[in-house]
């Protein structure tokens, strides 16, 4: 059975600061990974998706990396800032399902 | 926009009516899904649809029944409304049921409570 963990579950750093965020996964026989941000109160938006054929995707100062063989992938956040905080959500797809971590709760520090 | 649009944002009623949760994505995709966020804000899926048709239906009560029209619309219907039901429901869609494709669209959430 497929489980996602996220560590740490939260994590407070001031703003400027790189930081990466961790996300483990068991069966390594996955489609694709991906990373959602959600804010308090609000919906999931996506942030990135890495197939499972790939190693990192990017997207702005947001880089995923993907090792599927150890179960791993990271999300690294460049020159945070304020608007960062948030809850961030790794999610594992196969068999027509994803299976989401609980997610790592960030705040940035002004 | 392109978008999952979830109705309604906010739905609060007692204990035993019946309610529905409407979603509609227009972004082409054949599959669809409900997701139930708990207290926790633990996210664990409900249903899937595939072009209409139930792919996934994950151990929930019988007092819940998707219904999907056509490939762009999946309905949430819950009969006899308890406590516990109170969540945060999202519907997502998806291009490709086995891989998810181009990854997950998730809508806005509807934040259901039961009184």
């Amino acid at each position: 059975k497929q489980e996602v963990t996220q560590i740490p579950a939260a994590l407070s750093v001031p703003e400027g600061e790189n930081l990466v965020l961790n996300c483990s996964f068991t069966d390594s026989a996955i489609y694709n990974l991906q990373w959602f941000r959600q804010d308090p109160g609000k919906g999931l938006t996506s942030l990135l998706l890495i197939q499972s054929s790939q190693r990192e995707q990017t997207s702005g100062r947001l880089n995923a990396s993907l090792d599927k063989s150890s179960g791993r992938s990271t999300l690294y956040i460049a020159a945070s800032q304020p608007g960062d905080s948030a809850t961030y959500l790794c999610a594992v797809n196969r068999d027509d399902k994803i299976i989401f971590g609980k997610g790592t709760r960030l705040h940035i520090l002004p | 926009d392109t978008a999952v649009s979830q109705t309604p944002k906010y739905l609060v009623t007692q204990m035993g009516n019946d309610k529905s949760i409407k979603c509609e994505q227009n972004l082409g995709h054949d599959t669809m899904y409900w997701y139930k966020q708990d207290s926790k804000k633990f996210l664990k899926i409900m249903f899937s649809y595939n072009n209409k048709e139930l792919i996934i239906n994950e151990t929930v009560p019988n007092r819940f029944s998707p219904k999907s029209p056509d490939k762009a619309h999946l309905n949430l219907h819950i009969n006899s409304l308890e406590l516990g039901d109170s969540a945060v429901y999202f519907c997502a869609s998806s291009q490709g049921a086995w891989t998810g494709g181009g990854g997950y669209t998730f809508g806005s959430g509807t934040r259901l409570t039961v009184v």
